[in-house]
């Protein structure tokens, strides 16, 4: 069955850091990945997206993420986060299933961001 | 351009009364259209998916006598959350997307509409 972990549940990080959020996926063809972000009380804003080609996908608000097959893994990353930064982040795999195609979320990273 | 919007953003309601929330794309045409409940700082549900001119598939779980969809026109999808209880309360989010159009799955998301039931 198809399925999308997420790993850290809440990570804390200080503003200019960097951040890696980890999100592994179980599905059984070429998966299409996205990132969500979701502010408090707030519906969902893609990030970023990857479908097919270059594994490395440039996002909004200077994020990115690495398609890596052998590990089943899609990363998101930032190189200095910013205090705006802080919000819930949600990883998804776009699947077909029962005829229909989902989206199928993982559990969500909430991220805080220190000064 | 995919804008979804959701109306009303924040709804309370007595218990036993029904809510209607509607969804809409703004600038494209959503062929089809998904409804997720989310509970506090829990992931997205998928409660139903429907499809433009066709009864709407419910998930595994939902009534689907207790969540009516309708999604009558290309731009317009409706949820009624029906003889509403406080276990109804939730955040329910919309998404859309063309599937002549789309491609690997996206989907345009909306606001969300808080519900209380008190």
């Amino acid at each position: 069955a198809q399925s999308v972990t997420q790993p850290d549940i809440h990570i804390t990080v200080s503003e200019g850091a960097s951040l890696e959020l980890r999100c592994n996926y179980s599905y059984g063809a070429t998966p299409y990945l996205f990132w969500y972000v979701q502010s408090p009380g707030q519906g969902l804003q893609l990030l970023l997206k990857y479908f097919s080609g270059d594994t490395l996908v440039q996002g909004i608000k200077g994020f990115e993420a690495e398609f890596k097959r052998s590990q089943s893994s899609f990363n998101l990353r930032k190189p200095s986060v910013h205090w705006s930064d802080a919000a819930e982040y949600f990883c998804a795999v776009g699947a077909r299933t029962g005829g229909y195609n989902k989206l199928i979320f993982g559990a969500g990273t909430r991220l805080a961001v220190h000064p | 351009g995919a804008v979804v919007s959701q109306h009303p953003s924040w709804v309370i309601c007595k218990s036993g009364t029904s809510v209607k929330i509607e969804c809409r794309s703004l600038d494209f045409q959503a062929t089809t259209m998904f409804w997720y409940r989310q509970f506090p700082k829990q992931s997205l549900m998928l409660m139903a998916t429907s499809n433009e001119g066709s009864k709407a598939t419910y998930e595994q779980g939902v009534e689907k006598d207790k969540f009516l969809i309708n999604h009558a026109s290309l731009t317009l999808s409706t949820l009624t959350v029906t003889s509403a209880h406080p276990e109804d309360s939730s955040f329910y989010i919309c998404s859309a997307r063309d599937q002549r159009l789309a491609v690997g799955n996206e989907q345009f998301f909306g606001p969300g509409t808080r519900l209380t039931v008190l």
